[in-house]
């Protein structure tokens, strides 16, 4: 079973910032915090992963919190195609159990 | 573009026949993970290969199997379609099983419908 708990849906204006909340209170110390996302039946795409500190990179930054306990996948200027069911999984190694996510809408 | 290529496209096959799904992971990644998504399960991880060996099962019904080549390809064949079989089919690639973190890269997949 899934090991996070995603929002169902949110909605996001265009060219604002999207955060996108995940709690994972049951995290294990030496699991990661991993963000895929999926457009329209496309294959899923991974976006950011991380452990303890916040990390950014060229799709996104993520924002652990210091308990470890929930985290924040942040898109700084989010754009119509941006649009996609956004999974949080916490996970060790190679096992990734995908939940049901959170579909975002991006509207102009 | 993931890197990751899975042919066929879509299939289109009837109850009772076999299949079987073709991926061919990313240059120089070892690990090839198969998953299946129906409308009603979402992403269910099926069953994950590491250089040519077997890693991990997940829900994989006994009238599926899947391999990995030495070239690493992999194919997923599936026997006794049913219609309850029809889904989304996702390859996944992997650089290596030795790390305690492995971002995993997915094809296109393959839309299978049992008629």
């Amino acid at each position: 079973d899934a090991k996070t708990t995603q929002p169902p849906s949110m909605d996001c204006a265009e060219g604002r910032a999207a955060n996108l909340p995940c709690n994972h209170s049951t995290i294990s110390g030496n699991e990661y915090v991993y963000w895929y996302r999926q457009i329209h039946s496309q294959g899923p795409q991974y976006i950011i992963h991380g452990l303890k500190n916040n990390e950014t990179n060229e799709m996104a930054s993520l924002i652990i919190t210091e308990d470890r306990k929930s985290s924040t996948l942040i898109l700084p200027h989010a754009t119509l195609r941006d649009t996609a069911v956004y999974y949080c999984i916490v996970g060790y190694g190679n096992k990734l159990v995908f939940g049901a996510g959170t579909i975002l809408r991006v509207k102009s | 573009d993931s890197g990751v290529t899975q042919t066929p496209k879509h299939l289109i096959t009837a109850t009772g026949q076999r299949v079987t799904l073709r991926c061919s992971p990313r240059s120089g990644d070892l690990s090839v993970y198969w998953y299946q998504q129906s409308l009603d399960q979402g992403l269910q991880f099926l069953i994950h290969y590491y250089n040519g060996e077997e890693r991990a099962k997940g829900n994989i019904l006994e009238r599926f199997s899947a391999q990995q080549f030495p070239d690493l390809h992999s194919e997923l064949n599936l026997s006794s379609l049913e219609l309850g079989d029809s889904a989304l089919y996702f390859c996944a690639s992997s650089v290596d099983l030795r790390r305690s973190y492995n971002e995993q890269f997915f094809g296109p997949g393959t839309r299978l419908t049992v008629l």
